[in-house]
């Protein structure tokens, strides 16, 4: 069965430190996989995607960024946090039938203080 | 532009039947998806529509009209575990999907 993993669970980073986000696929080959961050009060917003290895297509020019080093690996990164980059980040992946749209990790609260 | 709307809050008590509504204006369209969102966990797939009409599943159903650009999530029977966020997702041309803010339920005894 596929499975998405997404870790860790919670974080807290000062203003100005380094992040790095890490989303891995299960029992697939070549997915389609998706950043979204979700802020206080505000929809799920898309950052990154990806349909291959070394693919990334940006929705949103801000100080993150995105990898896609192997198959069922995509990255999430930042050189320097902002406060801004506070929320609820998740992965997600577009499975094989396209009508049932996104499986979600479980997602990243991130506070940056 | 892109755009997605729905309510931002609804409450409704045990047993009732609520409708949450949302109209979304975008450049394509290639299906329409709702989920439900429990504080502090992911989305949660509730349905899919891209033809008109309704689409029924257990207490849940949604409904699709593609030349108003309109949608509603009908859930009945409503239970105090259905108190979630309900969100309205759009994929335009390609596979990504648009998401409106959500509606925040409440469901009380």
């Amino acid at each position: 069965s596929q499975t998405i993993h997404q870790w860790p669970a919670t974080l807290v980073q000062p203003v100005g430190s380094p992040l790095s986000l890490e989303c891995t696929v299960e029992g697939t080959s070549n997915p389609n996989l998706y950043w979204y961050r979700q802020a206080a009060g505000r929809g799920l917003q898309l950052l990154f995607y990806s349909v291959g290895i070394g693919q990334i297509s940006s929705e949103v020019p801000q100080n993150l960024s995105a990898s896609r080093p192997q198959d069922r690996q995509f990255i999430l990164s930042s050189k320097k946090l902002l406060l801004s980059d506070s929320g609820f980040y998740l992965c997600a992946w577009m499975g094989y039938d396209k009508n049932y749209g996104y499986t979600f990790g479980s997602g990243t609260r991130l506070t940056v203080v | 532009g892109q755009n997605i709307d729905q309510p931002t809050e609804m409450t409704a008590t045990e047993g009732a039947i609520v409708q949450i509504n949302c109209t979304y204006q975008t450049s394509g369209f290639n299906g329409l998806f709702w989920y439900q969102q429990h504080a502090g966990e992911a989305p949660t797939f509730l349905s899919y529509n891209v033809l008109d009409g309704l689409e029924e599943k257990g207490r849940f159903s949604s409904f699709l009209s593609r030349s108003k650009g309109y949608s509603y999530l009908l859930l009945k029977e409503l239970q105090m575990k259905d108190s979630a966020s309900y969100l309205c997702a759009v994929r335009d041309l390609g596979t990504a999907l648009i998401f409106g803010k959500g509606t925040t339920l409440s469901v009380s005894s």
